[in-house]
């Protein structure tokens, strides 16, 4: 079935390790897209990407990083997880980025103790 | 600065009619999305408009003004599977989607 899968579901870490979550999409999307979702607040992108081989900032990129090797992946790395940054990690990806719909995976919950 | 504002929780009637409001503010405009979220789910799209005016799509229709800066959804035939979050996100003159915190919908039978 075609999709976005996100890896792992959940994960406890412990503060100043890092940690990559892993995002892979099968539709053959040109654009991808991390969000964190935190409590009370919208969905807040942290990457983008347009195509393979760009990534770009978003609104609260600090203390994370992407790359973008191929089409079908696109990881998140935190380099020396903080508190702060516990929250659900939702993937996402879309035909271009332009107005195409964008397609959520199901998600990563994080927890930094 | 950009911003979104939704209710924070509605409450209705199984086979009621509600309605969502969402006001919006960003710079430049390229439509408004409404997605659903289900507790611990992905969002999942519901609709988009870019023109004023009525989008119906079964139960569920969106309205857009955007000389008001305003959005709705309208959910008709309330179902107990209706319970969810309701996200509103308008894309701005970049392309990025800007998201409400969401509006989260009690459906009583």
């Amino acid at each position: 079935i075609a999709g976005i899968t996100q890896a792992p579901t959940s994960q406890i870490l412990a503060a100043g390790r890092r940690m990559t979550l892993r995002c892979t999409q099968d539709m053959r999307h040109n654009a991808m897209y991390w969000y964190r979702q935190d409590l009370g607040l919208g969905l807040r992108l942290i990457h983008y990407s347009n195509t393979a081989g760009t990534t770009g900032k978003g609104e609260v990129p600090d203390g994370y990083s992407v790359s973008r090797a191929n089409t079908d992946d696109f990881p998140l790395t935190l380099a020396s997880a903080v508190p702060s940054q516990t929250s659900v990690y939702f993937c996402a990806s879309s035909d271009t980025d332009g107005t195409d719909t964008q397609y959520f995976g199901p998600g990563t919950r994080l927890t930094v103790l | 600065g950009q911003n979104i504002d939704q209710p924070t929780e509605m409450t209705a009637t199984e086979g009621a009619i509600v309605q969502i409001n969402c006001t919006y503010q960003t710079s430049g405009f390229n439509g408004l999305f409404w997605y659903q979220q289900h507790a611990g789910e992905a969002p999942t799209f519901l609709s988009y408009n870019v023109l004023d005016g009525l989008e119906e799509k079964g139960r569920f229709s969106s309205f857009l003004s955007r000389s008001k800066g305003y959005s709705y959804l309208l959910l008709k035939e309330l179902q107990m599977k209706d319970s969810a979050s309701y996200l509103c996100a308008a894309m701005d003159s970049n392309y990025q989607l800007i998201w409400g915190a969401g509006t989260k919908l009690i459906i009583k039978p």
